[in-house]
C-alpha cells in the first residue's frame, strides 16, 4: 500500500498570502489529522477530519482551516500568512472508528518571508 | 498546558550503549501511549506503544516501560547504533468523543557515535 502523500513539499510565500496544503491518505483510511511542527513549539495538533466532517480541533486561530472530500483527501488552509506560521505541517491517516496508529506523511515545509 | 513533558532534549550514546528516554503526563483519560521516530525530512513513524495495563513492552532492541501509579513512561534503546540517531517523539493519546488526539512529548534528539 501507498503511505500518506502530502504536496507540495515545500512552499514559499509572503506574509499576507494564503496557502493550500493536500494530502492523500493511505488508500482504505478515512481519518486525516494535520499536525503543525516547529523547533519551539514541537507538533501540535490543528484538526482531524473523518467522513468529510471534523471531529477535532486543535488551539489554533480561525486563519487555520481544512475540509476533507469524499475520497477522504484532505486539504488545509491558512489565510492571512504571518511569519510565525512557517513550520513542517504533518498529515496523519488512520482507519478511523478510534483507531490508535497514526500513519505520517512527509509534510509540507511552509516557509513564511 | 502542556501534558506531556519528555525529557533529556538531546542525548548522545556511544554505539552499543543505552539510550534511555522519559516522558511523563499528566491527564489520567489518555490510555495509549506510542513512541514516535522521525529522521530528517521525513514525518514521524510508529516505533511501539503500550497500553497502561501493561508494565513492560518489548519489540527487538526497543522496550517501554510504563508506571502507571507515578504516570511516567521511558523508552529504553539497547545496543544503540548509528542509524537509530533520529529525534524521539513519546505520545499519549485519548478518545475525544468519536476520535482519537495524540499530545506529543517535545522530542529528544538522539546521536548515536560510532
Amino acid at each position: 500500500k501507498a503511505g500518506v502523500t502530502q504536496t507540495p513539499r515545500y512552499l514559499i510565500k509572503t506574509r499576507g498570502q494564503q496557502v493550500t496544503l493536500s494530502c492523500s491518505p493511505i488508500s482504505g483510511h478515512r481519518s486525516v489529522s494535520w499536525y503543525q511542527q516547529t523547533p519551539g513549539q514541537g507538533l501540535q495538533f490543528l484538526f482531524e477530519y473523518f467522513s468529510e466532517t471534523q471531529r477535532n480541533k486543535g488551539n489554533f486561530p480561525g486563519r487555520f482551516s481544512g475540509r476533507q472530500f469524499s475520497n477522504s483527501r484532505s486539504e488545509m488552509n491558512v489565510s492571512t500568512l504571518e511569519l510565525g506560521d512557517s513550520a513542517l505541517y504533518l498529515c496523519a491517516s488512520n482507519q478511523g472508528a478510534l483507531q490508535e496508529t497514526q500513519y505520517f506523511g512527509p509534510g509540507t515545509r511552509l516557509l513564511v518571508l | 498546558q502542556q501534558q506531556v513533558k519528555q525529557s533529556p532534549q538531546s542525548l548522545i550514546v556511544q554505539k552499543g550503549g543505552i539510550s534511555i528516554i522519559n516522558c511523563a503526563y499528566e491527564n489520567t483519560a489518555f490510555d495509549y501511549f506510542p513512541w514516535y521516530q522521525q529522521f530528517p525530512g521525513k514525518g514521524p513513524a510508529l516505533l511501539i506503544a503500550i497500553r497502561p495495563d501493561v508494565s513492560e513492552k518489548k519489540e527487538g532492541r526497543f522496550t517501554i516501560s510504563f508506571n502507571k501509579s507515578a504516570k511516567q513512561f521511558s523508552l529504553h534503546i539497547m545496543d544503540s547504533q548509528p542509524g537509530d540517531s533520529a529525534t524521539y517523539f513519546c505520545a499519549a493519546s485519548k478518545a475525544s468523543g468519536s476520535a482519537r488526539q495524540l499530545t506529543f512529548g517535545s522530542g529528544t534528539q538522539l546521536t548515536v557515535l560510532p
